[in-house]
């Protein structure tokens, strides 16, 4: 089954260390996003990537790092720069082109002490 | 820059009742695209419902309709016969066509609560 997949589904990490979201995509899109959620705030855009060795900042990148080295995997680090990094985060997909709708992951909801 | 509003934080409605969320939108555009997208309890969004800004018909999708207004830059969806499984928290979306940029901005949401 084509999809998005989001590894692992709750996260728990200690104050100071980096961490690492996984976002995989067997859809073949072209487009990659990541997104945080917080309550009443909707979703924020952190990092999007349209095609493979690119990719731009959103509107809350500081204290997040991606890479886009395969069209299948956008990961997310969250480092010790952000400083509120307890969230829900969406990982998101589109063809890129025309009509285009994006696809979303089950998230991943990060806890840190 | 563009902008989504939904001032509804929270609705209910009665089952088998029809609801309308409401969704307006700031734009110099004149190409876009709107979408309703739907996060149950699960919290998996789920595209309900798009509107491409270059058509005046309203998009429909079974109990699914949105009522487009593009020079009021308003965009509601109306849920009728209402079921239990529609509740869920909703959110509007905004993206550009003219941008070259596949970005999409998002409302704050609105959570539909629906009373047996």
């Amino acid at each position: 089954d084509g999809g998005i997949t989001q590894s692992p589904k709750y996260l728990f990490r200690k104050e100071g260390q980096n961490v690492t979201l996984s976002c995989e995509q067997n859809l073949n899109h072209d487009a990659m996003y990541w997104y945080r959620q917080d309550p009443g705030q909707g979703l924020r855009l952190i990092y999007y990537s349209q095609i493979v060795n690119d990719f731009q900042k959103g509107d809350i990148a500081e204290g997040y790092s991606v890479s886009r080295e395969k069209k299948e995997s956008f990961p997310l680090t969250v480092t010790s720069a952000q400083k509120n990094p307890t969230a829900f985060y969406l990982c998101a997909s589109s063809i890129g082109q025309g009509v285009d709708e994006q696809y979303f992951g089950p998230g991943t909801r990060l806890t840190v002490t | 820059a563009q902008t989504v509003t939904q001032s509804q934080p929270e609705m209910s409605v009665q089952e088998a009742e029809t609801v309308t969320l409401s969704c307006t939108y700031d734009t110099s555009e004149s190409d876009y695209y709107l979408f309703w997208y739907k996060q149950p309890p699960s919290r998996q969004m789920i595209l309900v419902i798009r509107q491409e800004a270059y058509k005046q018909q309203n998009a429909t999708e079974n109990r699914f309709s949105v009522n487009f207004q593009k020079a009021a830059k308003s965009f509601s969806l109306k849920i009728s016969d209402s079921q239990l499984g529609d509740a869920a928290m909703y959110f509007c979306a905004y993206r550009s066509d003219t941008s070259g940029t596949y970005k999409y901005i998002f409302g704050t949401g609105t959570r539909l609560k629906v009373l047996a």
